[in-house]
């Protein structure tokens, strides 16, 4: 059973902030979000991850709902190089927990 | 820091051929992980190891495939007697000794192509 949802697709307008949303209702207490993205023959690329704060790195910002049901990844100026498909992922942030659930993600692709 | 080491990036096999996959890890990472993509699917999980050791094999065919990461030197895929339905990509991803963040890091991956 997936342990996330996402939306198929989205478009995003190149210079825009991009929203990604994902639900992760039968989240358990001890696993955390990450976010990994995978550009067209290329590796997943990691973004971030966070248990239950905001975070925020170089690369883009995570909210998580207070019941960390849901969150969000936001881009904050989509470029073109930002056309990729967004997995998120749920897992306990310790070394036992490897097998990470890439689902079919969100196809986001920036426009010009 | 370097990512995570693979080659070759892309490798042709006919049918019946070998082929070895090598990565290697991130510097100060004892775990890797090897992947694989078939055409138009997600990622799957195949294999975890740590220097000398298999930990976890459960997602790999039971026939053909072996890997181990030796203590000296990086992490080898093995695919004997190649099919046309190995074909894919295969990506090797690392992370750092239990304890602390344990993000894992992939590799740009090693395209596979039976012919």
């Amino acid at each position: 059973d997936a342990k996330t949802t996402q939306p198929t697709s989205m478009d995003c307008a190149e210079g825009r902030a991009a929203n990604l949303p994902c639900n992760h209702s039968t989240i358990s207490g001890n696993e955390y979000v990450y976010w990994y993205r995978q550009i067209h023959s290329q590796g997943p690329q990691y973004i971030i991850h966070g248990l239950k704060n905001n975070e925020t790195n170089e690369m883009a910002s995570l909210i998580i709902t207070e019941d960390r049901k849901s969150s969000t990844l936001i881009l904050p100026h989509a470029t073109l190089r930002d056309t990729a498909v967004y997995y998120c992922i749920v897992r306990v942030a310790g070394v036992n927990d490897y097998k990470l659930s890439f689902g079919a993600g969100t196809t986001v692709t920036v426009r010009a | 820091n370097a990512g995570v080491m693979q080659n070759p990036r892309h490798l042709v096999r006919r049918r019946g051929q070998e082929a070895r996959l090598r990565c290697s890890p991130m510097k100060g990472h004892s775990h890797v992980y090897w992947y694989r993509q078939l055409p138009e699917e997600g990622l799957k999980f195949m294999v975890y190891l740590q220097k000398e050791n298999i930990i976890d094999e459960s997602g790999m065919p039971k026939e053909r495939f072996s890997a181990e990461f030796p203590k000296e030197g990086p992490s080898i895929l093995r695919i004997q007697q190649v099919v046309r339905g190995d074909s894919a990509a295969y990506f090797c991803a690392s992370s750092p000794p239990a304890g602390g963040d344990n993000t894992i890091y992939f590799g740009e991956g090693s395209w596979l192509t039976v012919v």
